[in-house]
C-alpha cells in the first residue's frame, strides 16, 4: 500500500529564506502525489500535484515540488518565505485505484519576521 | 471558497449521543471523501463514496456510517459518541476518482466536541 512520510513536524524559517518541506513516498508503481496547505481554522487547499507529466511541478503562491524517483521524494520548496506562508502543509499520495488518499502527518511552517 | 459546504460548523454534544454531519460537494463532483482530523491522529481517511456507491473504507469505526444520496450530498453518522471522537471532520469532493485527475476540494470542516 502507498504511504507518505513527512520529515519534520515543525519547520521555522526567516522571512525571505528558502522553504524546504520534505516528503518521501512509498509506492510500488508511479504514484500521483499532492501537496496541500491548511491555514488555521480552514480546510485543506491544493498547492500542486504530480501526475507524471513533468518532474518539476509548479503550484500556487510560488511553491514548487520536484519528483525524484531515485530518491522516492517529492519535496516542496519556495525560494523566499512570506509571513503569509505560515500554515500546516500535508503531502498526500493517491491509491492505485484512486479510491483513497494517504496523507502525511503534516509539517507546521513558522515564518519568523 | 472551495465550493464544498459542510454543516454544521460546530457541534457540541454528550457522550453516548448520535450526530449527523452533512456535506454538499461541488457542483458536478461525483466523489465524496470523509476525513477525521485530530491532534494525536492527524488526518485520517474514513470513507469514500462515488455516485452513491461506497468505494473505499479507511479507519472508520463501526459506530460510524455514511451514505451518499441521489443528489450527491453525503452524510456521516456518528453514534455512541465517546470523548475521543472529538475532532474536526472534513469532507472533500472530486469530479471522479481516476488517477492523476483526482484533485480533492475540501470543505471548511465540522468541529465536533463531545463532552
Amino acid at each position: 500500500a502507498q504511504s507518505v512520510t513527512q520529515l519534520g513536524s515543525h519547520v521555522s524559517v526567516s522571512e525571505g529564506a528558502l522553504v524546504l518541506l520534505r516528503c518521501n513516498y512509498s509506492s510500488s508503481v508511479p504514484p500521483y502525489l499532492f501537496w496541500y496547505v491548511q491555514y488555521p481554522n480552514q480546510g485543506l487547499q491544493l498547492l500542486l500535484k504530480y501526475t507524471s507529466a513533468a518532474t518539476l511541478v509548479k503550484g500556487i503562491n510560488g511553491f514548487e515540488a520536484e519528483f525524484k524517483k531515485s530518491e522516492t521524494s517529492f519535496h516542496l520548496t519556495k525560494p523566499s518565505a512570506h509571513m503569509s506562508d505560515a500554515a500546516e502543509y500535508f503531502c498526500a499520495v493517491e491509491s492505485n485505484t484512486g479510491n483513497q488518499f494517504y496523507f502525511g502527518t503534516g509539517t507546521s511552517l513558522t515564518v519568523i519576521p | 471558497d472551495s465550493g464544498v459546504t459542510q454543516t454544521p460548523k460546530h457541534l457540541i454534544t454528550a457522550t453516548g449521543q448520535r450526530v449527523t454531519l452533512r456535506c454538499s460537494p461541488r457542483s458536478g463532483d461525483l466523489s465524496v471523501y470523509w476525513y477525521q482530523q485530530s491532534l494525536d491522529q492527524g488526518l485520517q481517511f474514513l470513507i469514500h463514496y462515488y455516485n452513491g456507491e461506497e468505494r473505499a473504507k479507511g479507519n472508520i469505526l463501526e459506530r460510524f456510517s455514511a451514505q451518499q444520496f441521489p443528489d450527491l450530498h453525503s452524510e456521516l453518522n456518528l453514534s455512541s459518541l465517546e470523548l475521543g471522537d472529538s475532532a474536526l471532520y472534513f469532507c472533500a469532493s472530486s469530479v471522479a476518482f481516476s488517477g492523476g485527475y483526482n484533485e480533492q476540494f475540501f470543505g471548511p470542516g465540522t468541529r465536533l466536541t463531545v463532552l
